[in-house]
């Protein structure tokens, strides 16, 4: 089971704010990491997946990085929207795609 | 294409029932999972498999049972449910090799909530 570290675990900022986000991870036997958008209701929905060490991801105005040589991985969302609010999961995988384990996630709320 | 399937969405059972959560993928994945959702803890993985005829334990399987006959579906069995077991259960597929999503996205159904009373 891999001790997966997100933070903050919630966090509020205005409209047009940017803002980022942590996930720690074990560094050893790394596979891949996962960042998921999870709103109220629904399901979680694929962000990105990346697995080499450096990668770094954009989607509109979130994007992500990854050091998998220290174990830690960065959510960053440019110019927070409403919409934005939703709970961000990482998850990241081991020793194989098989096994993704989910951190708690953060939950971001933007204010309008 | 309507992605991951999973019925019922909601379900009461009483301590010591059996049931089936059924999940279905029309993606032609070959990796399906089952996840279960508490509050204040990430999703954890029940079980998962990587093809058909082919499961595996994840990280809490006890209690629960799977079986893969084809690759379309992905059943997750409660024995002998428990209050313990009352949750919201998520099936997840991926495909290994890429499609429109990429290598090993997970693609989650809308989730099954059950409550064991």
């Amino acid at each position: 089971i891999l001790n997966v570290e997100q933070s903050p675990q919630s966090l509020h900022v205005q409209e047009g704010d940017s803002t980022n986000f942590t996930c720690s991870f074990p560094s050893s036997n790394f596979y891949a990491l996962h960042w998921y958008r999870w709103e109220t209701a629904k399901s979680p929905e694929a962000l990105f997946v990346m697995t080499l060490n450096g990668d770094e991801k954009k989607k509109g105005r979130i994007s992500a990085t990854l050091n998998t040589k220290e174990g830690y991985s960065y959510l960053y969302i440019k110019g927070s929207q409403p919409e934005d609010s939703a709970t961000y999961l990482c998850a990241p995988s081991s020793g194989g795609y098989q096994k993704v384990t989910f951190g708690i996630g953060t939950k971001l709320q933007v204010i309008p | 294409n309507a992605g991951v399937t999973q019925t019922p969405k909601f379900q009461v059972l009483k301590t010591g029932q059996s049931m089936t959560l059924q999940c279905a993928q029309d993606m032609n994945h070959e990796y399906m999972s089952w996840y279960r959702q508490d509050p204040g803890m990430g999703l954890r993985l029940i079980h998962y498999s990587v093809g058909a005829g082919i499961t595996d334990q994840g990280e809490v399987p006890n209690g629960y049972n799977v079986s893969r006959s084809t690759t379309e579906d992905f059943p997750l069995r409660l024995l002998s449910a428990a209050p313990s077991q009352t949750s919201v259960y998520f099936c997840a597929s991926s495909s290994r090799t890429g499609g429109i999503s990429g290598a090993n996205v997970l693609t989650f159904g809308a989730g099954s909530r059950l409550t064991v009373l």
